[in-house]
This record gives structure tokens, sequence and C-alpha cells, in this order.
């Protein structure tokens, strides 16, 4: 069975410290893919980054970076700098040779002035 | 028009109402899935449509009726609802198989 657990609820920051949020899977396809999205106040999903089960190459985007462990099942999400404007819900979620996408619980990240 | 659009963004009806929720997509995509987001829990799927054909229905109750009439527009039937049917419902698309979903704002539905 597939699962993603997001073990952190909420997390709250000061303005300009840096935000990592956990994310571990369980699976046992060998072909995966595993996503972030951020859900903001308004409700919408934005997708934030793909990886595939072969590609553990680190990503970095602006103040955000992901670290992909394929030997801990984790696919961490680093928010570097934190802004009030990254106050919302992160999701992390994991597909495999389907239409399916498993969401974890989510975590709230508030970001304080 | 750019994205996933769903229609109406809040929805107050009665136990006995009928009404419908709407999604349209403007990305060229062949997958679209209608989610259930409730409070302090994960979104759960509900339906997934691929070239208009449904691939995926997570043993939803017969009170949701999806419709997909083309591979832009999906439609969810409401009928009879519950109370605990009160949610976010969101409308995604994707270009096909381990492609990102991309997702519409939601529906925030309330059931009196």
């Amino acid at each position: 069975a597939q699962k993603v657990t997001q073990a952190q609820t909420e997390i709250s920051v000061v303005e300009k410290e840096d935000v990592t949020l956990d994310c571990v899977y369980e699976t046992r396809d060998t072909t995966y893919y595993l996503f972030w999205y951020k859900q903001p106040p308004s409700g919408e999903l934005v997708f934030l980054i793909r990886r595939n089960s072969f590609d553990e190459q680190n990503e970095i985007s602006g103040r955000y970076s992901w670290n992909f462990q394929k030997s801990t099942s984790s696919f961490n999400f680093t928010i570097t700098a934190s802004q009030v404007v990254d106050s919302a819900g992160y999701f992390c979620a994991l597909s495999f040779n389907d239409y399916k996408l498993s969401f974890g619980a989510g975590t709230t990240v508030t970001v304080r002035a | 028009e750019t994205g996933v659009t769903q229609t109406p963004r809040h929805l107050v009806m009665g136990m006995t109402n009928k009404k419908s929720l709407k999604c349209e997509q403007h990305l060229g995509h062949n997958a679209m899935y209608w989610y259930k987001q409730s409070a302090k829990k994960p979104l759960e799927l509900m339906f997934v449509y691929n070239f208009k054909e449904q691939t995926e229905n997570n043993s939803v109750p017969s009170r949701f009726s999806p419709e997909c009439p083309n591979s832009s527009h999906l439609f969810l039937h409401l009928h009879t609802l519950q109370p605990e049917d009160s949610a976010l419902y969101l409308c995604a698309s994707s270009q096909g198989v381990g492609q990102p979903q991309h997702f519409g704002d939601g529906t925030r539905l309330s059931i009196l």
C-alpha cells in the first residue's frame, strides 16, 4: 500500500527563519513520483515540484529547496528566509503508474512578521 | 481564461436540494479529477476521468454523480447530501500518468 506521512501538523516561525517540512513515504514500487503542493488560504493547490524515483538530485528554486533520499524514503522541503507570504498549507503527494495521487495530511506553516 | 476554473466558489444547500459543480480546464489535458478536502483530513480522491472515460471511482456514495462530456469539462452532480458532505471540493487536470495535477480554486460546499 502506498502512504505518505507528514508528521508535522503545524509549524510557526518568525520571518526570515528557515523552515523544513518533512515527508516520508511508503511504497514497494520501484517507479513512482513525488510532488509538493502549496495551498494558500484561497484554497487552490499550487504545484511546486515533481520528482521521479530515479532522480535523486536535490533541487533549489529560489528560496525553496528539496532533499530526496530514497534510503530513508523521504522527500523533505525547506523554505529559506521565510516570508509572511509563505504562510499556507503544504502537501506532499505520491503517485505510481496510474492516475491516483495520494496526499499526506499536510503541514500548516505560519510565518509571523 | 487560464488553468482550471471551478464554479461556483461557494455553495450552501439543503439536504433535499439538487445542485451541480462545474470544472473547466484550459490546459489541453486528458485527465480530470474530483477531490474532497474535509477539515483535519487528507485530500480524498473521488473520481478520475481519462479521455472522458471514468477510470476511478473511489467508493464514493451514489449521491455524488460525476459527468465528463469532453476532456475540458467535468461536473459533479449533487443530490440528497448529508451534513458530513460539507467540504472543499477540488477539481484537477493532468496531461497523463505521473504528471503534475493542476488544481482549481475549489468549491466550498456547506450542507444545512
